[in-house]
């Protein structure tokens, strides 16, 4: 099965900018999805297809994927942005189809 | 809006079975596939697999064959997972996430507010 590693935790000052990455074999020929869980609520979806973001989600939320890594990128970081980060993929031809990433705690200081 | 409501938080003791339901609301159910999460405590995502909501036919990930049946009421909008024999491993969040585009699961734009099942004896 295909995996996604993620670092376990990323710590970013308020105002500075905050990048995750998310590594896969060839991850650049897959669409990228990014995740924002806050303790005890559902994941939000906050970045999908490498680099689009829903409606609803700040600007301040961007992502980019080539070659084996994926990267969300949080500027402007704000303590409201305090969250565990899940990077996903699809891949019909894997067993599981959907594959997450282990996730990253992002700690704003 | 869309909305995807669960069931409450369930105990049970290991060997028994649960079903945790998951109402939809504010699309048309039989136009997206349903799909199940689990979160153990502490831990990551971990994808279960789907229904299909058009013709009930489930897909289940590696790991969650066998005592996992995924099922669908249609006449009321619903999904719902059944765990039996139950382990205390089962102990985790269960959410129900709903894909952004149709029947492909390629990303998940709504998400239940999640069912918390504890199996302790």
């Amino acid at each position: 099965s295909y995996v996604l590693t993620q670092p376990p935790s990323v710590s970013v000052a308020p105002g500075q900018t905050a990048r995750i990455t998310c590594g896969g074999n060839n991850i650049g020929s897959k669409s990228v999805h990014w995740y924002q869980q806050k303790p005890g609520q559902a994941p939000v979806l906050v970045v999908y297809d490498d680099s689009d973001r829903p409606s609803g989600i700040p600007e301040r939320f961007s992502g980019s994927n080539s070659g084996n890594t994926a990267t969300l990128t949080i500027s402007r970081v704000e303590a409201g942005d305090e969250a565990d980060y899940y990077c996903q993929v699809w891949d019909s031809s894997s067993d599981p189809y959907v594959v997450f990433g282990g996730g990253t705690k992002l700690t704003v200081l | 809006q869309v909305q995807l409501v669960q069931s409450g938080s369930e105990l049970k003791k290991p060997g028994a079975s649960v079903k945790v339901s998951c109402k939809a609301s504010g699309y048309t159910f039989t136009s997206y596939a349903m799909n199940w999460v689990r979160q153990a405590p502490g831990q990551g995502l971990e994808w279960m697999g789907w229904i299909n909501t058009n013709t009930g036919n489930p897909t289940y990930a590696q790991g969650f064959t066998g005592r996992f049946v995924f099922s669908l009421d249609t006449s009321v909008s619903t999904a719902y997972l059944q765990i039996s024999s139950l382990k205390a491993e089962d102990t985790a969040v269960y959410y129900c996430a709903r894909p952004s585009s149709g029947m492909v699961p390629a990303n998940f734009d709504y998400w239940g507010q999640g069912t918390l099942v504890t199996v302790s004896s």
